[in-house]
């Protein structure tokens, strides 16, 4: 148990859909990373919040939004969802004082676009 | 941007060693991790080099060579829970935080 929390676990809906997915940091981490993991595209960066402010972006789509609140927890948003945005969606976080590449996993939301 | 290239698939037996390589082109990052991934969930750290050479964590180690943009993950006495996917991730410098990651290779142990 790495401590970083998310859900729900399993997500099941339609094209054209919004949904929330939401996530927890480990207690004292401030950095909150969205990930997204399909077959093809492998573990993809999406975006980092720290302590509240948005701090790098990957290739995260027009149609997903994230924020990160003052208790630290954040939450992605996916829009207009299709078939294509099908997959497992983790969120990491680390820790302030220690090395950004260590980041610790939580156990993922997947995704199923119908 | 960063690639990293890992062999798709690799099978060892059991008690065996077994090396898992990444090669990678970046412009210049801070270091390679290593993370694992058992079906289905999340990607858990093992390894970090931040410089070039070997570095060992149980039955684990990690190589990094900068100069051949190349670096191995190297799991010795292979246990049956090792069956798994490994990940080799850089961050890269300049871009915040975020881990790119490797294409994966999936470890398979046999008895």
């Amino acid at each position: 148990d790495s401590g970083v929390t998310q859900t729900p676990k399993h997500l099941i809906t339609a094209t054209g859909q919004r949904v929330t997915l939401r996530c927890s940091p480990r207690s004292g981490d401030l950095s909150v990373y969205w990930y997204q993991q399909s077959l093809d595209q492998g573990l993809q960066f999406l975006i980092q919040y720290y302590n509240g402010e948005e701090r790098a972006k990957g290739n995260i789509l027009e149609r997903f939004s994230a924020q990160q609140f003052p208790d630290l927890h954040s939450e992605l948003n996916l829009s207009s969802l299709e078939l294509g945005d099908s997959a497992l969606y983790f969120c990491a976080s680390s820790a302030p004082s220690g090395r950004a590449d260590t980041q610790y996993f939580g156990p993922g939301t997947r995704l199923t676009v119908l | 941007g960063q690639s990293l290239e890992q062999p798709s698939e690799v099978t060892a037996v059991e008690g065996a060693i077994v090396q898992i390589n990444c090669t990678y082109q970046t412009s210049g990052f801070y270091g390679l991790s290593w993370y694992q991934q058992h079906d289905g969930g999340a990607p858990t750290f093992l390894s970090y080099n931040a410089l070039d050479g070997l570095e060992e964590t149980g039955r684990f180690s990690s190589f990094l060579s900068r100069s051949d943009s190349y670096g191995y993950l190297l799991l010795q006495e292979l246990q049956m829970k090792d069956s798994a996917s490994y990940f080799c991730a850089v961050r890269a410098a300049g871009g915040g935080n975020k881990l790119t990651f490797g294409t994966g290779t999936q470890l398979k142990v046999e008895l």
